[in-house]
């Protein structure tokens, strides 16, 4: 079955930057795209970007371009979502989300806490 | 791209119907059919309920539906029941290439 199985929770400093995993297993990696979405503490889901596994192309909501990178190594099946710049509002679950049939997300990673404090 | 607007809180009583609305413009809602609606629980992960506006996955009870007229689409609940009680999520494709979400509306069951 289809897994997304992301990285630990982290604390970052303000101004750090935050690397946030996400592995894949139970389909073919580069037949999805996949896309990253966070959640801030008590607040509604938030869309950053997807990046294409296949061809490693992006496309970042306009509010993070210049902020965030999303990467994969179609060698283990992981797509990666960088944060930099850290700010205390950065502090958030963040999901990895498989994109299905172009329209909808499927399949969810279990979310990875990152918290940033001084 | 702004979010979708949703109402922050609708409530019902069980075997009762609400609706939750999900409104944007013709650059997402209204251009596409690729709205999906989302239930969420506390401390839990995101579970498709409906795809394509109207379309239910596999194993999502009956009682849940969708439709859109315009710039606004809907997430009906009929039958309401206590296992119900959840924030709920509409999400849409851009323009843009890009997706947007709505800010969420909790969903109390009297």
């Amino acid at each position: 079955q289809v897994q997304l199985v992301q990285s630990g929770a982290e604390v970052k400093k303000p101004g750090a930057s935050v690397k946030v995993s996400c592995k894949t297993s139970g389909y073919t990696f580069t037949a999805h795209y996949m896309h990253w979405v966070r959640q801030a503490p008590g607040q509604g889901l938030e869309w950053m970007g997807w990046i294409n596994p296949n061809s490693g192309g992006t496309n970042y909501a306009q509010k993070f371009q210049g902020w965030v990178t999303m990467t994969r190594d179609t060698s283990i099946s992981t797509v990666y979502m960088d944060l930099s710049r850290l700010r205390s509002d950065d502090t958030a679950v963040y999901y990895c989300a498989r994109e299905y049939s172009s329209s909808w997300f499927d399949s969810w990673g279990q979310g990875t806490l990152v918290t940033v404090s001084s | 791209q702004s979010a979708l607007t949703q109402p922050a809180s609708v409530s019902g009583s069980p075997g009762q119907s609400i609706t939750i609305s999900c409104s944007g413009t013709s650059s997402d809602v209204g251009g596409y059919s690729y709205v999906s609606w989302y239930q969420q629980y506390p401390g839990k992960v995101p579970k498709l309920m409906v795809y394509e506006v109207s379309n239910r996955p596999s194993g999502v009870s009956n009682r849940f539906s969708g439709s859109k007229s315009g710039n606004t689409a809907s997430l009906t609940i009929s039958g309401l029941q206590a296992e119900d009680e959840a924030d709920y999520y509409c999400s849409s494709y851009t323009s843009s290439s890009t997706w947007v979400f709505g800010g969420g509306t909790k969903l109390t069951v009297l």
